[in-house]
């Protein structure tokens, strides 16, 4: 699969600042997602886009879609103790190339009170 | 609504023995995907089905791996032998569309190898 950059690849914040985060990759995604990993659990899907140059909330998390369609960032605002996880972007290629979810490697975000 | 259901949550084994890991799909989705995760890799796919159907295998690391959905509510990851380098966090996702993006994920099954 497409190889997707992923970074920061660690950040270290305190409680109520603000966090962004992107994705690239070296050829175009159809659909960007981005999801969340608690130790000892599954990623979560948080949002999903469609469509270059969209931008959609989810709470405190916005997202969007790079114009290029070769990129895709998150933002996190108001960071609280709980959105302590990793954070992946996966991107789905346009149809023939398969379905496959390819997968950054994740940000590991830490948040102290 | 029930999620994804993986079991075992956590398996540990000797090599060489058979190991098989379970998943039931959120009900009414089409598509199953398993993914294995390690700290080298990150999440990789291994293979995914639509309607019950495998679609693409070619993740499946080598022929130990094999891995079958006789039903729309259950899939089973079967590893024999098993080696130590098997040793990973297995997923399972299922999405509603055939193919679909918005995957859903199991809490995943923890698997050692000795």
């Amino acid at each position: 699969g497409q190889q997707l950059n992923q970074s920061p690849q660690s950040m270290f914040i305190q409680e109520g600042e603000d966090v962004s985060m992107n994705c690239t990759s070296s050829s175009i995604f159809n659909t960007w997602l981005w999801y969340k990993q608690d130790p000892g659990e599954g990623p979560v899907l948080l949002i999903a886009l469609y469509k270059a140059g969209e931008l959609t909330s989810n709470g405190r998390l916005t997202a969007q879609f790079g114009i290029t369609r070769k990129d895709s960032f998150l933002n996190i605002s108001a960071s609280i103790p709980s959105d302590v996880g990793i954070y992946f972007c996966a991107g789905q290629a346009p149809s023939g190339s398969g379905y496959a979810l390819n997968f950054g490697k994740g940000t590991s975000l830490l948040v102290t009170p | 609504d029930a999620g994804v259901i993986q079991s075992p949550r956590h398996e540990v084994t000797e090599m060489g023995q058979e190991v098989t890991l379970r998943c039931k799909p959120i009900s009414g989705h089409n598509s199953l995907f398993w993914y294995r995760q390690t700290m080298m890799r990150g999440l990789e796919l291994l293979i995914y089905f639509n309607n019950n159907v495998p679609i693409d295998d070619s993740g499946m690391p080598e022929d130990r791996f094999s891995a079958k959905m006789p039903n729309a509510s259950f899939s089973t990851l079967k590893i024999q032998p098993s080696e130590p380098r098997d040793s990973a966090v297995y997923f399972c996702a299922s999405s509603l569309l055939a193919g679909g993006d918005e995957q859903y994920f199991g809490p995943g099954t923890r698997l050692t190898v000795t």
